[in-house]
Protein backbone atom coordinates (compact mmCIF):
# COMPACT_ATOMS: atom_id res chain seq x y z
CA UNK A 1 0.00 0.00 0.00
CA UNK A 2 0.72 4.00 -0.21
CA UNK A 3 3.44 4.88 2.53
CA UNK A 4 4.09 8.76 3.30
CA UNK A 5 7.70 9.24 5.06
CA UNK A 6 7.22 11.97 7.08
CA UNK A 7 10.71 13.88 8.88
CA UNK A 8 11.82 14.93 11.07
CA UNK A 9 10.20 12.62 13.52
CA UNK A 10 10.84 15.21 16.40
CA UNK A 11 12.15 18.79 17.17
CA UNK A 12 12.77 20.85 19.82
CA UNK A 13 13.07 24.53 19.40
CA UNK A 14 13.34 27.85 20.97
CA UNK A 15 10.07 30.21 21.08
CA UNK A 16 10.05 32.32 18.17
CA UNK A 17 12.24 29.94 15.85
CA UNK A 18 11.16 28.99 12.15
CA UNK A 19 10.00 24.79 11.66
CA UNK A 20 9.80 23.06 8.76
CA UNK A 21 9.24 19.72 8.21
CA UNK A 22 7.78 17.57 5.51
CA UNK A 23 6.23 14.34 3.81
CA UNK A 24 7.22 12.72 1.04
CA UNK A 25 5.47 9.35 -0.71
CA UNK A 26 6.10 6.45 -3.03
CA UNK A 27 3.18 7.13 -4.63
CA UNK A 28 0.70 10.51 -5.93
CA UNK A 29 -2.10 11.98 -3.76
CA UNK A 30 -4.29 14.14 -5.37
CA UNK A 31 -5.02 15.83 -1.65
CA UNK A 32 -2.47 16.51 0.86
CA UNK A 33 -3.26 17.43 4.35
CA UNK A 34 -1.96 18.26 7.90
CA UNK A 35 -3.58 17.81 10.94
CA UNK A 36 -1.96 18.89 14.46
CA UNK A 37 -3.11 15.94 17.75
CA UNK A 38 -2.44 17.68 21.06
CA UNK A 39 -2.78 14.89 23.97
CA UNK A 40 -5.78 13.37 24.57
CA UNK A 41 -7.42 14.76 21.53
CA UNK A 42 -8.18 13.67 17.89
CA UNK A 43 -5.96 15.14 15.03
CA UNK A 44 -7.14 19.07 14.04
CA UNK A 45 -6.93 19.69 10.03
CA UNK A 46 -4.29 22.94 10.13
CA UNK A 47 -4.14 23.07 5.89
CA UNK A 48 -5.60 20.97 3.07
CA UNK A 49 -4.09 21.33 -0.41
CA UNK A 50 -5.89 20.44 -3.33
CA UNK A 51 -3.56 21.24 -6.73
CA UNK A 52 0.09 20.28 -7.44
CA UNK A 53 2.07 22.98 -6.84
CA UNK A 54 -0.38 25.07 -4.57
CA UNK A 55 1.12 26.87 -1.71
CA UNK A 56 -1.41 27.81 0.51
CA UNK A 57 -1.16 30.03 4.33
CA UNK A 58 -3.15 29.46 7.32
CA UNK A 59 -2.07 32.39 9.93
CA UNK A 60 1.93 31.28 10.84
CA UNK A 61 1.11 27.95 9.09
CA UNK A 62 2.10 27.45 5.39
CA UNK A 63 1.76 24.13 3.91
CA UNK A 64 2.75 23.24 -0.42
CA UNK A 65 1.61 20.54 -2.20
CA UNK A 66 4.90 19.18 -4.29
CA UNK A 67 4.48 19.74 -7.99
CA UNK A 68 4.97 15.90 -8.44
CA UNK A 69 2.24 15.27 -6.20
CA UNK A 70 4.15 12.84 -4.17
CA UNK A 71 5.63 15.36 -1.46
CA UNK A 72 4.36 18.47 0.67
CA UNK A 73 6.16 20.32 3.41
CA UNK A 74 4.84 22.43 6.36
CA UNK A 75 6.19 25.29 8.14
CA UNK A 76 5.82 27.17 11.08
CA UNK A 77 6.69 30.74 11.26
CA UNK A 78 8.12 32.07 14.88
CA UNK A 79 6.66 29.49 17.04
CA UNK A 80 4.98 30.23 19.93
CA UNK A 81 4.38 27.54 23.34
CA UNK A 82 0.69 26.08 22.37
CA UNK A 83 2.61 25.06 18.75
CA UNK A 84 3.77 22.17 20.93
CA UNK A 85 1.88 18.86 19.57
CA UNK A 86 2.32 16.34 17.24
CA UNK A 87 1.86 17.34 12.93
CA UNK A 88 0.94 14.44 10.77
CA UNK A 89 0.48 15.15 7.42
CA UNK A 90 -2.21 13.05 5.16
CA UNK A 91 -2.61 12.22 1.95
CA UNK A 92 -6.16 11.31 0.13
CA UNK A 93 -7.01 9.97 -3.47
CA UNK A 94 -10.74 10.60 -3.18
CA UNK A 95 -13.20 8.61 -5.68
CA UNK A 96 -15.05 5.45 -5.69
CA UNK A 97 -15.14 4.19 -2.68
CA UNK A 98 -11.76 4.86 -1.86
CA UNK A 99 -11.79 8.22 0.87
CA UNK A 100 -9.68 6.95 3.27
CA UNK A 101 -6.46 9.17 4.77
CA UNK A 102 -2.96 7.89 4.39
CA UNK A 103 -1.06 9.06 7.57
CA UNK A 104 2.49 10.11 7.82
CA UNK A 105 4.53 8.89 11.73
CA UNK A 106 4.10 12.25 12.63
CA UNK A 107 6.63 15.04 13.96
CA UNK A 108 6.63 15.69 17.52
CA UNK A 109 6.74 19.60 18.00
CA UNK A 110 8.15 21.07 21.19
CA UNK A 111 8.50 24.53 21.97
CA UNK A 112 10.74 25.66 25.04
CA UNK A 113 9.49 29.13 26.03
CA UNK B 1 -22.73 22.10 17.15
CA UNK B 2 -20.87 19.54 18.97
CA UNK B 3 -18.41 17.63 17.79
CA UNK B 4 -17.39 13.81 17.06
CA UNK B 5 -18.08 11.96 20.08
CA UNK B 6 -16.54 8.27 21.63
CA UNK B 7 -17.31 6.44 24.18
CA UNK B 8 -15.91 5.12 26.60
CA UNK B 9 -13.04 7.72 26.58
CA UNK B 10 -11.11 4.58 27.95
CA UNK B 11 -11.34 0.80 28.13
CA UNK B 12 -9.77 -1.62 29.84
CA UNK B 13 -10.18 -5.16 29.27
CA UNK B 14 -9.24 -8.59 29.86
CA UNK B 15 -7.33 -10.76 26.66
CA UNK B 16 -10.23 -12.69 25.12
CA UNK B 17 -12.68 -10.39 25.89
CA UNK B 18 -15.08 -8.72 23.28
CA UNK B 19 -15.73 -4.92 23.40
CA UNK B 20 -17.67 -2.11 21.86
CA UNK B 21 -16.71 1.39 21.10
CA UNK B 22 -19.21 3.73 20.26
CA UNK B 23 -19.45 6.94 18.34
CA UNK B 24 -21.48 9.54 17.52
CA UNK B 25 -20.53 12.06 14.53
CA UNK B 26 -21.64 15.44 13.97
CA UNK B 27 -25.31 15.60 13.07
CA UNK B 28 -25.80 15.92 9.19
CA UNK B 29 -22.62 13.94 8.47
CA UNK B 30 -22.76 10.99 5.97
CA UNK B 31 -19.88 9.78 6.02
CA UNK B 32 -17.94 8.39 8.77
CA UNK B 33 -14.44 6.68 9.23
CA UNK B 34 -12.27 4.72 11.88
CA UNK B 35 -9.12 4.86 12.60
CA UNK B 36 -6.33 3.13 14.89
CA UNK B 37 -3.65 5.11 16.16
CA UNK B 38 -1.06 2.95 18.10
CA UNK B 39 2.86 3.39 19.11
CA UNK B 40 4.36 1.24 16.48
CA UNK B 41 1.98 1.86 13.33
CA UNK B 42 0.76 5.68 13.94
CA UNK B 43 -2.57 6.18 12.46
CA UNK B 44 -4.03 3.69 10.32
CA UNK B 45 -7.70 3.39 8.26
CA UNK B 46 -9.64 0.97 9.74
CA UNK B 47 -13.08 0.98 7.58
CA UNK B 48 -15.46 4.07 6.40
CA UNK B 49 -19.56 4.06 6.42
CA UNK B 50 -21.42 6.23 3.70
CA UNK B 51 -24.99 6.54 5.27
CA UNK B 52 -25.17 2.47 6.72
CA UNK B 53 -23.32 0.52 4.15
CA UNK B 54 -19.50 0.16 4.29
CA UNK B 55 -18.21 0.51 0.85
CA UNK B 56 -14.76 0.47 2.16
CA UNK B 57 -13.56 -2.27 4.77
CA UNK B 58 -9.90 -2.93 3.57
CA UNK B 59 -8.37 -1.92 6.82
CA UNK B 60 -10.04 -4.08 9.26
CA UNK B 61 -7.00 -6.11 10.64
CA UNK B 62 -8.79 -9.60 10.64
CA UNK B 63 -12.29 -11.05 11.25
CA UNK B 64 -12.19 -10.24 14.48
CA UNK B 65 -13.13 -6.73 14.15
CA UNK B 66 -16.70 -5.70 12.66
CA UNK B 67 -18.49 -2.55 12.39
CA UNK B 68 -21.86 -1.29 11.71
CA UNK B 69 -23.93 1.94 11.27
CA UNK B 70 -27.56 2.69 12.11
CA UNK B 71 -29.94 5.30 10.91
CA UNK B 72 -26.62 6.98 9.17
CA UNK B 73 -25.41 8.23 12.34
CA UNK B 74 -24.41 5.90 15.09
CA UNK B 75 -21.27 3.72 14.50
CA UNK B 76 -20.15 0.80 16.90
CA UNK B 77 -16.83 -0.91 16.14
CA UNK B 78 -16.59 -4.17 17.93
CA UNK B 79 -13.68 -6.27 18.59
CA UNK B 80 -13.98 -10.05 19.31
CA UNK B 81 -11.77 -11.97 21.75
CA UNK B 82 -9.25 -9.11 22.43
CA UNK B 83 -5.51 -9.85 21.90
CA UNK B 84 -2.85 -7.74 23.54
CA UNK B 85 -1.82 -6.03 19.88
CA UNK B 86 -5.47 -4.22 19.67
CA UNK B 87 -4.14 -2.18 22.16
CA UNK B 88 -4.40 0.92 20.67
CA UNK B 89 -6.70 4.30 20.51
CA UNK B 90 -9.42 3.99 18.23
CA UNK B 91 -10.53 7.46 16.23
CA UNK B 92 -13.35 8.03 14.60
CA UNK B 93 -13.96 10.57 12.24
CA UNK B 94 -17.04 12.40 10.38
CA UNK B 95 -17.29 14.56 6.84
CA UNK B 96 -20.23 16.21 5.30
CA UNK B 97 -19.68 13.98 2.28
CA UNK B 98 -17.16 11.70 1.22
CA UNK B 99 -13.92 13.35 0.27
CA UNK B 100 -14.80 16.37 2.33
CA UNK B 101 -12.66 17.56 5.64
CA UNK B 102 -12.77 14.32 8.45
CA UNK B 103 -13.38 15.96 11.72
CA UNK B 104 -11.88 13.68 14.37
CA UNK B 105 -13.36 12.47 17.63
CA UNK B 106 -10.92 12.24 20.91
CA UNK B 107 -10.74 8.56 20.55
CA UNK B 108 -11.13 5.59 22.75
CA UNK B 109 -7.71 4.63 24.43
CA UNK B 110 -8.06 0.73 24.47
CA UNK B 111 -6.18 -1.49 26.74
CA UNK B 112 -5.84 -5.21 26.24
CA UNK B 113 -4.53 -6.90 29.74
Amino acid sequence: GQQLNQSPQSMFIQEGEDVSMNCTSSSIFNTWLWYKQEPGEGPVLLIALYKAGELTSNGRLTAQFGITRKDSFLNISASIPSDVGIYFCAGQNSGGSNYKLTFGKGTLLTVNP
Amino acid sequence: GAGVSQSPSNKVTEKGKDVELRCDPISGHTALYWYRQSLGQGLEFLIYFQGNSAPDKSGLPSDRFSAERTGGSVSTLTIQRTQQEDSAVYLCASSTTPGLTQYFGPGTRLTVL
